[in-house]
């Protein structure tokens, strides 16, 4: 089955700055990517997706980019703000609605 | 809307007793996924629903563990009987269907197993 890997498991960023989390998948038939963020004490929430027809969709501070050729797709977060210290999960899924999660990095904004 | 409803927040029990774990999904969603979040492991799915149907349930690590989904507003994870190693946060998902990826998460329900 799929195997979807985040890297680093822990980011920590100035305020102000950019925080770039990567993420590696293993299927290629894979072509449907997104990213949820989790609060503490709360369930996921979808920030962003994309899918594999695309390299880049951007929603305001948020972006991701997609490399179909080495399997790994990117979260991009600039101007970062003490409210987006959060775990944000990837998933990769083929299409046929099953999601397979990383592990989850931990990003904290240092005020 | 209200979201995803999943009920009790919090549960604490005994090892050997039943757990029920309730979930609403979204108006209108047809799919419904239960997962299992740990720190050694993340986020698990256990099996997920199409229209009421389990369409898959490979993720249901063993026996103690049933899901059932009477109708379309409503679904329970139940765990006969309990063991510590259940202890984990258990998220319930909704989705549009099968054509759509995107899937809305509950706020999970914190189960703890002495």
């Amino acid at each position: 089955g799929e195997n979807v890997e985040q890297h680093p498991s822990t980011l920590s960023v100035q305020e102000g700055d950019s925080a770039v989390i990567k993420c590696t998948y293993s299927d290629s038939a894979s072509n449907y990517f997104p990213w949820y963020k989790q609060e503490l004490g709360k369930g996921p929430q979808l920030i962003i997706d994309i899918r594999s027809n695309v390299g880049e969709k951007k929603d305001q501070r948020i972006a991701v980019t997609l490399n179909k050729t080495a399997k790994h797709f990117s979260l991009h977060i600039t101007e970062t703000q003490p409210e987006d210290s959060a775990v944000y999960f990837c998933a990769a899924s083929r299409g046929n609605n099953r999601l397979a999660f990383g592990k989850g990095n931990q990003v904290v904004v240092i005020p | 809307d209200a979201g995803v409803i999943q009920s009790p927040r919090h549960e604490v029990t005994e090892m050997g007793q039943e757990v029920t774990l309730r979930c609403k999904p979204i108006s209108g969603h047809n799919s419904l996924f239960w997962y299992r979040q740990t720190m050694m492991r993340g986020l698990e799915l256990l099996i997920y629903f199409n229209n009421n149907v389990p369409i898959d349930d490979s993720g249901m690590p063993e026996d103690r563990f049933s899901a059932k989904m009477p109708n379309a507003s409503f679904s329970t994870l139940k765990i006969q009987p309990s063991e510590p190693r259940d202890s984990a946060v258990y998220f319930c998902a909704s989705s549009l269907g099968l054509a759509s990826e995107t899937q809305y998460f509950g706020p999970g329900t914190r189960l703890l197993v002495l």
